[in-house]
């Protein structure tokens, strides 16, 4: 059973253009957690999501990004027009119907 | 607003002793409490939790400590390892309903086991 995928790792996208990272949960998990780290900062919470539903969206800034979980396929956390502030290493989480989140290696997102 | 907060952003130990590890939380809805560790260019992986209901939890090396009334928890590791170098990061779980939680995490404390 493979743990959480997330790819790219690394992602560099001049200013304006869009970032599309991708979160394979592990096997049988369905619930998806996207997370933000900006340097010498913790993780901060982003969206929740299961299934084709966002359970937790209130810390997606409300323009540029969206995040999506369909019924095939990864999880998706887009950021439209990037800015610089954008750069980051963004983690994917994945848990079944218990507590803990198993994390992936994360994609640190470049603008450049 | 930070619900949850590691205010030591690194903790330096001697090998063989004990660590130290202390989180603040102001969200008296968590029902959970979680520790997490992270080493450089790799994902947070957990280490133990403990429910709101109890006061401590031990796994081997690691014990977590609730205080609720100072809304305190601390996270000890004895003895320490060079191994145990990484950050840790304190989260507190947000309990929607049913299956459904969400995950609040602290900044991180860098723990620096020395040989």
């Amino acid at each position: 059973n493979a743990g959480v995928m997330q790819n790219p790792r690394h992602l560099v996208r001049r200013r304006g253009q869009e970032a599309r990272l991708r979160c394979s949960p592990m096997k049988g998990h369905s619930h998806v957690y996207w997370y933000r780290q900006l340097p010498e900062e913790g993780l901060k919470f982003m969206v929740y999501l299961q299934k084709e539903n966002i359970i937790d969206e209130s810390g997606m800034p409300k323009e540029r990004f969206s995040a999506e979980f369909p019924k095939e396929g990864p999880s998706i956390l887009r950021i439209q027009q990037v800015v610089r502030g954008d750069s980051a290493a963004y983690f994917c989480a994945s848990s079944p119907e218990r507590l803990e989140a198993f994390f992936g290696q994360g994609t640190r997102l470049t603008v450049v | 607003d930070q619900q949850v907060k590691q205010n030591s952003p690194s903790l330096s130990v001697q090998e063989g002793r004990i660590s130290i590890l202390n989180c603040d939380y102001t969200n008296s809805m968590f029902d959970y409490f979680l520790w997490y560790k992270k080493y450089p260019a790799e994902g947070p992986t957990f280490l133990i939790s403990i429910s709101s209901i109890k006061d401590k939890n031990e796994d081997g090396r690691f014990t977590v400590f609730l205080n609720k009334s100072a809304k305190h928890l601390s996270l000890h590791i004895v003895p320490s390892q060079p191994g145990d170098s990484a950050v840790y990061f304190c989260a507190g779980r947000v309990y929607y309903g049913g299956s459904q939680g969400n995950l609040i995490f602290g900044k991180g404390t860098k723990l620096s086991v020395k040989p």
